[in-house]
């Protein structure tokens, strides 16, 4: 099972930032945050992972809160393009050697971007 | 940008028939991926591959299930007497060390 919880929806108006949560009260001291995002049944999209810092690329933001229990995706200007369901995804790191890898997928935060 | 490309985009096979679903990952990526997402439900791990051989399995991934990669770049998913409830969208993924990409799926409805 998925250890991680998410809103199952949510909505968001365009142009506005999209700040999407998840709680992962159980998380270990050696698993990363993954996000990633399917738009309308494509292939999942990876979008920004992290450990404890606060990361940002040119997709999106994640602040990690200090004991690690919660993260949040910030969108900072949601589009409609961004319409998809998120996924937060909890586990050890891939920037290694070796056969694991696999991602346990939940139900995600479905966002809608309405004009 | 590098993509995963998965062939066929959709097929269609009769109940009890042998099909082949095609991928050809990113060219200097080591881990290989089957995922499948039946219709409105999660996105589930099927297999992985890495060194030539299965490296983790779930519990769907039963004995009519196979993966190969014959010629070091195509990587396949057989499934060998397709069942009604194997119709999804099933996807390719590949990784370097760092994260994924998936492919955009082939979706597999049996009839």
């Amino acid at each position: 099972d998925a250890k991680t919880t998410q809103p199952t929806s949510m909505d968001c108006a365009e142009g506005r930032a999209a700040n999407l949560p998840c709680n992962h009260s159980t998380i270990s001291g050696n698993e990363y945050v993954y996000w990633y995002r399917q738009i309308h049944s494509q292939g999942p999209q990876y979008i920004i992972h992290g450990l404890k810092n606060n990361e940002t690329n040119e997709m999106a933001s994640l602040i990690i809160t200090e004991d690690r229990k919660s993260s949040t995706l910030i969108l900072p200007h949601a589009t409609l393009r961004d319409t998809a369901v998120y996924y937060c995804i909890v586990r050890v790191s891939m920037n290694y050697g070796g056969s694991q890898g696999n991602l346990i997928f939940g139900k995600g935060t479905k966002l809608s971007v309405k004009p | 940008e590098p993509e995963v490309t998965q062939t066929p985009s959709h097929q269609v096979t009769q109940m009890g028939q042998e099909v082949i679903l095609r991928c050809v990952p990113i060219s200097n990526h080591l881990y290989f991926y089957w995922y499948r997402q039946i219709l409105g439900q999660k996105v589930e791990f099927l297999v992985s591959f890495y060194n030539n051989e299965i490296s983790e399995k779930s519990e769907i991934f039963d004995d009519q299930f196979s993966v190969e990669r014959p010629d070091g770049s195509n990587f396949t998913l057989k499934i060998r007497s397709t069942k009604l409830e194997d119709s999804a969208m099933y996807f390719c993924a590949s990784r370097p060390l760092g994260g994924y990409t998936f492919g955009s799926g082939t979706r597999l409805t049996v009839v």
